[in-house]
């Protein structure tokens, strides 16, 4: 158990929709990234915020938004869900700002878009 | 005009877990977004949305509406295995003199303990 949190476990959702994936990051951790996995593209990352501010972008299309909360949890934003947006997606956690800092895994969530 | 749309069409989550379930809407004379929970019997009801932006509150649940955006969101927190159930969100609107009520398809929602 890595200490970060990731709710929902799963996800099945229809193509155009919309869905939230939470991230609870280690305490005392305050970066928090996000990351996709699938099985063609491997594992991509997205986002990252560090105390609540953005602070490294990756391969995050525009459909898709993260936001990190006051008290340090953080939420990817997926809309105009499309088939290939399945996936497992992960969230990690590290004390520090940049990818330097060990980054601890939540269980990810599993995206379904059918 | 009839539509309502929810997502996701399921979910399984930890008790203890928190959950958004989304509902949107085709605006044609709309009045209001009523949400219900229906385990196995007749749906029982949990809020009514007119005005947007605000939300309302009822213990661990709370919605809010967007009528820009023409949607709502549903957010349970601390789920319990009592929460598992089919969530629907309905419109609630004018048709000239008539009102209809036109209910989403429902997300499923599981809580495992």
């Amino acid at each position: 158990d890595s200490g970060v949190t990731q709710t929902p476990k799963h996800l099945i959702t229809a193509t155009g929709q919309r869905v939230t994936l939470r991230c609870s990051p280690r305490s005392g951790d305050l970066s928090v990234y996000w990351y996709q996995q699938s099985l063609d593209q491997g594992l991509q990352f997205l986002i990252q915020y560090y105390n609540g501010e953005e602070r490294a972008k990756g391969n995050i299309l525009e459909r898709f938004s993260a936001q990190q909360f006051p008290d340090l949890h953080s939420e990817l934003n997926l809309s105009s869900l499309e088939l290939g947006d399945s996936a497992l997606y992960f969230c990690a956690s590290s004390v520090g700002d940049g990818g330097a800092n060990e980054q601890f895994f939540g269980p990810g969530t599993r995206l379904t878009v059918l | 005009e009839d539509k309502v749309v929810q997502s996701p069409l399921s979910l399984v989550v930890h008790e203890g877990d928190t959950v958004t379930l989304n509902c949107s809407y085709e605006v044609t004379n709309f009045r209001s977004l009523l949400w219900y929970k229906q385990e196995k019997k007749a749906p029982t009801f949990l809020f009514m949305l007119t005005s947007s932006g605000i939300e309302k509150k009822s213990g661990r649940l709370s919605s809010i509406l967007d009528k820009k955006e023409l949607f709502s969101i549903l957010n349970i927190t601390a789920t319990q295995t009592g929460d598992s159930a089919i969530y629907l969100c309905a419109k609630f609107y004018s048709g000239g003199s008539n009102y209809k009520l036109t209910f989403g398809k429902g997300t499923l929602l599981t809580v495992n303990p």
